[in-house]
């Protein structure tokens, strides 16, 4: 089972739609980001948030850490954000020295098209 | 303003070729990371410098990948015999502070684009 589970996979909205992108994980974290990939493989970083609730304009990130669950929120969706949508978590594991303690864990992301 | 660069682009070599990868993180930046992106699937983990310093290389699939950041800025990863399974996006990110001390935000090159023929 992946550590990081995102759905859906693809997501296809009308312009003008609200979209949720939704984030499960199951190991212990810190930090929780959403990240926005465009075609050609560029990375964004959207939001990097541990507790309640950002907001960056059309963009809303919520995240329940008793439940282990993230949402990212598009409102009055665009073409423009058509991309893929990932979901990373920065885990606490056990440290050793050399293990990955602190590294990104990367969902498989969401494929969002938005048609006008 | 300058992100993270990344060279080259696109790399297309035949199997068994060796390959090199460059990143330029953004300048200052102390935490350098490599993550290998394979189609359809999310990034994932590589290697860690901080400084100069490979403090982690857990993520590294075998002895035939190897990374170095000899000056403390820019990194390369090499690739040795290379293999169809070695086909991926290879993305580099960096970030101002040691990881673990406080939360940054990595901020990611557009990644170089490896195919293996």
């Amino acid at each position: 089972k992946n550590e990081v589970e995102q759905s859906p996979q693809n997501l296809t909205a009308q312009e003008g739609e609200f979209i949720t992108i939704n984030c499960s994980y199951s190991v212990g974290i810190s930090a929780l980001h959403w990240l926005q990939q465009h075609p050609g493989g560029g990375i964004v970083s959207l939001f990097m948030l541990s507790s309640g609730k950002k907001k960056h304009g059309r963009l809303i990130a919520t995240i329940n850490i008793q439940e282990k669950h993230s949402s990212l929120h598009i409102t009055a969706s665009h073409p423009r954000d058509s991309a893929v949508y990932i979901c990373a978590v920065r885990s606490y594991r056990v440290p050793n020295y050399g293990g990955s303690q602190g590294n990104l864990i990367f969902g498989k992301g969401t494929k969002l098209s938005v048609k006008p | 303003g300058a992100g993270v660069s990344q060279s080259p682009r696109y790399k297309v070599a035949k199997r068994g070729q060796d390959v090199a990868l460059r990143c330029d993180p953004i300048s200052g930046h102390v935490s350098l990371f490599w993550y290998q992106q394979a189609l359809g699937q999310g990034p994932e983990f590589l290697t860690y410098f901080q400084n100069e310093a490979q403090l982690d290389k857990s993520g590294l699939p075998s002895d035939r990948f190897f990374a170095e950041r000899p000056e403390g800025s820019v990194s390369t990863l090499k690739i040795q015999r290379t293999q169809q399974e070695d086909s991926a996006v290879y993305l580099c990110a960096s970030s101002p502070k040691k990881r673990g001390l406080s939360n940054q935000p990595q901020h990611f090159g557009d990644g170089t684009r490896l195919s293996i023929l």
